[in-house]
């Protein structure tokens, strides 16, 4: 399977806990987005890489929150000290931003269902 | 602030008839807008887009309408199948960097 990967696709969590979620995403795309969605929203921007450069966070990504991808290939979303509030889906996509190909098309993997009890 | 928007949380059609979702946006430096469509428990699934250079954009039963004085852009699915049921999203960007989305439309489709 050549698409995006997130794992777990499950995590229930204690609130005050921290949390570490993983996205592989297609091997070629140099671009990575994180997103979250909530029930009867669309996805909500977090952040993007480049390549392994982090280029841009919504106001959204509290001090809390905090993104990785080293080497330009996989990418973690690490969210210290849960709250009930960050109970949601975080969606992981990638896209490929040049050469040949290039589009701003975004795959999406399959989603990371977040629970804080 | 929603910048993107689709008023219609629900849309029923009958089977081989045409379905018509609709999508507003308040930003004029949005470029490039993209349809998704999502089943539950799966991730949205890239459907089609239009470039803000353009008006109109199609591929196969899908056409996407863009209205850029009335910040405005539609999709077009003709013939619908029941298979197009799912939920649609429009989302709007600014050159890739950002995407934004709209908070979905579910279409039904009645065989």
């Amino acid at each position: 399977d050549t698409g995006v990967s997130q794992n777990p696709r499950h995590k229930i969590t204690k609130r005050g806990q921290n949390v570490t979620f993983r996205c592989d995403p297609i091997s070629e795309h140099n671009r990575l987005y994180w997103y979250r969605q909530t029930l009867g929203q669309g996805p909500e921007f977090l952040t993007y890489f480049q390549n392994e450069a982090q280029l841009e966070k919504s106001r959204l990504l509290s001090d809390r929150f905090s993104a990785e991808r080293p080497k330009g290939s996989f990418s973690t979303l690490e969210i210290q000290r849960t709250e009930q509030g960050d109970s949601a889906m975080y969606l992981c996509a990638s896209s490929l931003s040049s050469g040949a190909g290039a589009s701003y098309e975004q795959y999406f993997g399959p989603g990371t269902r977040l629970t804080v009890t | 602030d929603q910048q993107v928007k689709q008023n219609s949380p629900s849309l029923s059609v009958q089977e081989g008839r045409i379905s018509i979702l609709n999508c507003d946006y308040t930003n004029s430096m949005f470029d490039y807008f993209l349809w998704y469509k999502k089943y539950p428990a799966e991730g949205p699934t890239f459907l089609i887009s239009i470039s803000s250079i353009k008006d109109k954009n199609e591929d196969g039963r899908f056409t996407v309408f863009l209205n850029k004085s009335a910040k405005h852009l539609s999709l077009h699915i003709v013939p619908s199948q029941p298979g197009d049921s799912a939920v649609y999203f429009c989302a709007a960007s600014d050159a890739g960097n950002q995407f934004y989305f709209g908070t979905g439309t579910s279409l039904t489709v009645i065989p």
